[in-house]
């Protein structure tokens, strides 16, 4: 099952920032948390990942609790194309699950004009 | 920027019949995953794959479900005698190496119906 919680749904204006939450409680100290989007039925598309620091890239910036615990994935300027599925994923450590992705129901985000 | 790209976009088949998906994962990855989205549901594990073994694979990966690297590029999923229920939408992806700092990529997906 997925280590993480995270919202069904969340609506966000056009041009504003969208903060997607995400709680991961029971996260390893070597694990790292991942975001990926799905937009309509298409492949997971990767955003961003980091461990413990914040990270930012053209996309998002991802926002990691000093304790780990929990992380929030920003979209500075949200358009209707962020319209989707986002997902958090604590990735299994090397030598445990191999490294796969297990997917939750991520959180349906809709951005409207 | 270099892509996973999967064959057939979408395939129609006959409950019973054999299905080959095929997918070309980036070129200097060596890892290797196929998963699958039935209609409305959550994107599920099936099979991991490296040094042209199975590394892992799930509950749903029974025996009608293969994976193999034929040649230097091409790795496949084989479902030898589909059911209705093999209807979904399965991703190819791949990535450089199993440290969960590198990153895995998905392709876009290929849409089986078995009717």
């Amino acid at each position: 099952d997925a280590k993480t919680t995270q919202p069904p749904s969340m609506d966000c204006a056009e041009g504003r920032a969208a903060n997607l939450p995400c709680n991961h409680s029971t996260i390893s100290g070597n694990e790292y948390v991942y975001w990926y989007r799905q937009i309509h039925s298409q492949g997971p598309q990767y955003i961003i990942h980091g461990l413990k620091n914040n990270e930012t890239n053209e996309m998002a910036s991802l926002i990691i609790t000093e304790d780990r615990k929990s992380s929030t994935l920003i979209l500075p300027h949200a358009t209707l194309r962020d319209t989707a599925v986002y997902y958090c994923i604590v990735r299994a450590n090397y030598g445990g699950s191999q490294g796969n992705l297990i997917f939750g129901k991520g959180t349906k985000l809709s951005v409207k004009p | 920027e270099p892509e996973v790209t999967q064959t057939p976009s979408h395939q129609v088949t006959q409950m019973g019949q054999e299905v080959i998906l095929r997918c070309v994962p980036i070129s200097n990855h060596l890892y290797f995953y196929w998963y699958r989205q039935i209609l409305g549901q959550k994107v599920e594990f099936l099979v991991s794959f490296y040094n042209n073994e199975i590394s892992e694979k799930s509950e749903i990966f029974d025996d009608q479900f293969s994976v193999e690297r034929p040649d230097g590029s091409n790795f496949t999923l084989k479902i030898r005698s589909t059911k209705l229920e093999d209807s979904a939408m399965y991703f190819c992806a791949s990535t450089p190496w199993t440290h969960s700092g590198n990153t895995i990529y998905f392709g876009e997906g290929s849409w089986l119906t078995v009717v």
